[in-house]
């Protein structure tokens, strides 16, 4: 089946630094890709809809200054935490649609997640 | 707007054990309707899915009906096995065509004890 890994797994920054988390469809090429939130015992929010040589569309009450996405290719898109705080750690999960999948289903393929956590 | 709201967790069952997950969700149209399981360590898997209304989908003896008039899709097996542990997740995603936006349910946390 249709494989989308995301590195890193886990990664903890100080206050104040960036952290880049990649997300790559590994045997499929997607054209679009979504990004979510996942807090303890809580569901995954949408924070934004990334498409492949376009500007992400993102949810409301996303700052997209904050949550920077780029989808260059058709396989990788990243999602960059600028300038985290202790409140930006969470649990991040990644999901792709195969670009030649059927619409009707919304069928998505997600990643394993990554684990952010700012001291 | 989309909403989905499941069972709060978690679930205990003894193997074999009979297992019901509720999922009920608010949305205008006709959604399409899905189970994802994630189990630990690992992204979530779409467990099984239904397009529309009476529709039944079914995966790894897995089941849940599509009903609208009850605006349900409740997730059952009959007997559960020890492998089955993991978190289950219901979705709906649309109800207008190539809405690819999904929206979750909270999760439920199944154990399931030898």
């Amino acid at each position: 089946g249709a494989v989308v890994s995301q590195h890193p797994s886990r990664v903890i920054c100080k206050s104040g630094t960036s952290v880049k988390i990649e997300c790559r469809s590994l045997d499929f090429q997607a054209t679009t890709m979504f990004w979510y939130r996942q807090f303890p015992k809580q569901s995954l929010m949408l924070m934004a809809t990334s498409n492949e040589g376009s500007k992400a569309t993102y949810e409301q009450g996303v700052e997209k200054d904050k949550f920077l996405i780029n989808h260059a290719s058709l396989t990788l898109s990243t999602l960059t935490v600028t300038s985290a705080h202790p409140e930006d750690s969470s649990f991040y999960i990644c999901s792709a649609r195969d670009t030649e999948g059927i619409i009707l289903y919304n069928e998505q393929f997600f990643g394993p997640g990554t684990r952010l956590t700012v001291l | 707007g989309n909403s989905v709201t499941q069972m709060e967790g978690p679930v205990t069952l003894s193997e074999e054990a009979f297992l019901t997950i509720n999922c009920t969700y608010t949305a205008t149209g006709y959604p399409s309707l899905f189970w994802y399981v994630q189990y630990p360590g690992e992204g979530l898997q779409l467990l099984l899915k239904a397009t529309k209304a009476d529709d039944k989908g079914s995966n790894k003896g897995f089941e849940a009906t599509y009903r609208k008039e009850t605006t349900s899709f409740h997730l059952e097996k009959g007997s559960v096995q020890v492998s089955d542990s993991a978190v289950y997740f219901c979705a709906l995603s649309g109800p207008n065509f190539g809405n690819e936006k999904l929206t979750f349910g909270t999760g439920t946390r199944l154990t399931i004890i030898p």
